[in-house]
């Protein structure tokens, strides 16, 4: 199975700053990496696909980039709403692995 | 508007079954391949595993700890994909998702769930 590594596995981070995080894969996954966003007692969202491609009507303040093993998502200017915890998960191939998580917290 | 609603959670003992529902409404069911997801209590995500849409043969693949104790189904007349989970374990407690997937075309490869549900738990205790 791919192994899927977050960093960090959480961060504090205040209103207006700038994040990064990392998802390293145990083998290629060429561009076939999403990530996702959830918050308590919901439901995750899909944020971006293919690596890179931002879903319609999420905020441009979420970008994303990578290709094969290393993959970052990034959010700028952090508002209130996006204190949640972020997943990238494969789907080169099954089975569909899932990192462990981010949590994004408020500093 | 795109919907999913699961159901049929709830307690059951280990080595029992439980089938979970997940109804759709808002698309062409038939159209998409569907995924099942679950979460732990204050865990990560568990892909569980998928069935394609018939257009791709209706094919489903799981995940490692659920092969040959969970399987998929779907009825497309009805919009409704089903999760039958034999041989229930304790470490099966979780809240259950079902998810819409786009851009699976029959092989392993590609696939993304876009609409989820609200999830359903699923507690395996004695």
């Amino acid at each position: 199975d791919i192994q899927l590594t977050q960093s960090p596995a959480s961060l504090s981070a205040s209103i207006g700053d700038r994040v990064t995080i990392t998802c390293r894969a145990s083998q290629t996954v060429t561009k076939y990496l999403n990530w996702f966003q959830q918050k308590p007692g919901k439901a995750p969202k899909l944020l971006i696909d293919g690596a890179s491609d931002l879903q319609g009507g999420v905020t441009s303040r979420f970008s994303a980039s990578g290709s094969g093993t290393h993959f970052t998502l990034t959010i700028n200017t952090l508002q209130r709403e996006d204190f949640a915890t972020y997943y990238c998960q494969q789907s080169f191939t099954v089975p569909r692995t899932f990192g462990q998580g981010t949590k994004v917290e408020l500093k | 508007e795109v919907q999913l609603m699961e159901s049929g959670g709830g307690l059951v003992q280990p080595g029992r079954s439980l089938r979970l529902s997940c109804t759709a409404s808002g698309f062409t069911f038939g159209d998409y391949a569907v995924s099942w997801v679950r979460q732990a209590p204050g865990k990560g995500l568990e892909w569980v595993g998928f069935i394609r849409s018939k257009a791709f043969g209706g094919t489903t693949d799981y995940a490692a700890s659920v092969a040959g104790r969970f399987m998929i189904s779907r009825d497309d007349s009805k919009s409704v994909a089903y999760l039958q989970m034999n041989g229930l374990k304790i470490d099966d407690t979780a809240v259950y998702y079902c998810t819409r997937d786009i851009g699976n075309y029959g092989g392993k490869r590609g696939g993304t769930a876009d609409y989820w549900g609200q999830g359903t738990l699923v507690t395996v205790s004695s």
